[in-house]
């Protein structure tokens, strides 16, 4: 089942505007975790932030969580062609889970 | 450090056959876990291993198992093929240092075996 949900499900803008994609999820959460997949390849992790943090920041990106609203938000700054790609969030429900449970993620077109 | 390497990359099956597919965890991680993508379902969870035990599985029925070896390496096979099983089978490895979960930090994907059953 999908706990993550990611909105908008596509997205088009422009090289070197700023992206912006939203996560909701259900339940309570220890840590929710972003990735990046070029198509067809394997997933590739962006950044990792747990309960307890509010922001976090690596490079262009920004990930916020509210875990009030029980949502994320993933802002790529001055994006680049090569940002097209489909992000998808993951949530892990607690300490011991060994699995994520990803949401069906937002598909980045960046237009050169 | 080499990847996570999955082999083969892609696959083509008949209904009714079994498959199996392999991966080899970053040097060092000892957990790998496993993930079926489709369009439809999205990344679902199928099982993670750790020192050769498996600690938890997904909601998939027992035509899909797997295994893992001494050395990380891991495989998962599924028999009696269906065609609902076309997916892209995703490995992913982490140190689950101290034998800790694995989702308490990044995991390290490979790139996938594409299986198309016909």
């Amino acid at each position: 089942s999908q706990q993550g949900e990611e909105d908008p499900q596509a997205l088009s803008i422009q090289e070197g505007e700023n992206a912006t994609m939203n996560c909701s999820y259900k339940t309570s959460i220890n840590n929710l975790q972003w990735y990046r997949q070029n198509s067809g390849r394997g997933l590739v992790h962006l950044i990792l932030i747990r309960s307890n943090e509010r922001e976090k920041h690596s490079g262009r990106l920004r990930v916020t969580l509210d875990t009030s609203k029980k949502s994320s938000s993933l802002l790529i700054t001055a994006s680049r062609a090569a940002d097209t790609a489909s992000y998808f969030c993951a949530t892990v429900p607690g300490a011991g889970s060994y699995q994520l449970t990803f949401g069906k993620g937002t598909k980045l077109s960046v237009i050169p | 450090k080499a990847g996570v390497t999955q082999t083969p990359r892609y696959l083509i099956k008949t209904r009714g056959q079994q498959v199996t597919l392999s991966c080899s965890p970053i040097s060092g991680h000892r957990s790998v876990s496993w993930y079926q993508q489709t369009p439809g379902q999205g990344l679902q969870f199928l099982f993670e291993y750790f020192s050769e035990t498996q600690r938890n599985k997904g909601n998939f029925p027992g035509r899909f198992s797997g295994r893992q070896f001494s050395n990380s390496r891991s495989e998962m096979n599924v028999s009696t093929l269906e065609l609902g099983d076309s997916a892209l089978y995703l490995c992913a490895s982490s140190l689950a240092g101290t034998g800790g979960s694995p989702t308490n930090e990044k995991l390290f994907f490979g790139s996938g075996t594409q299986l198309s059953v016909l």
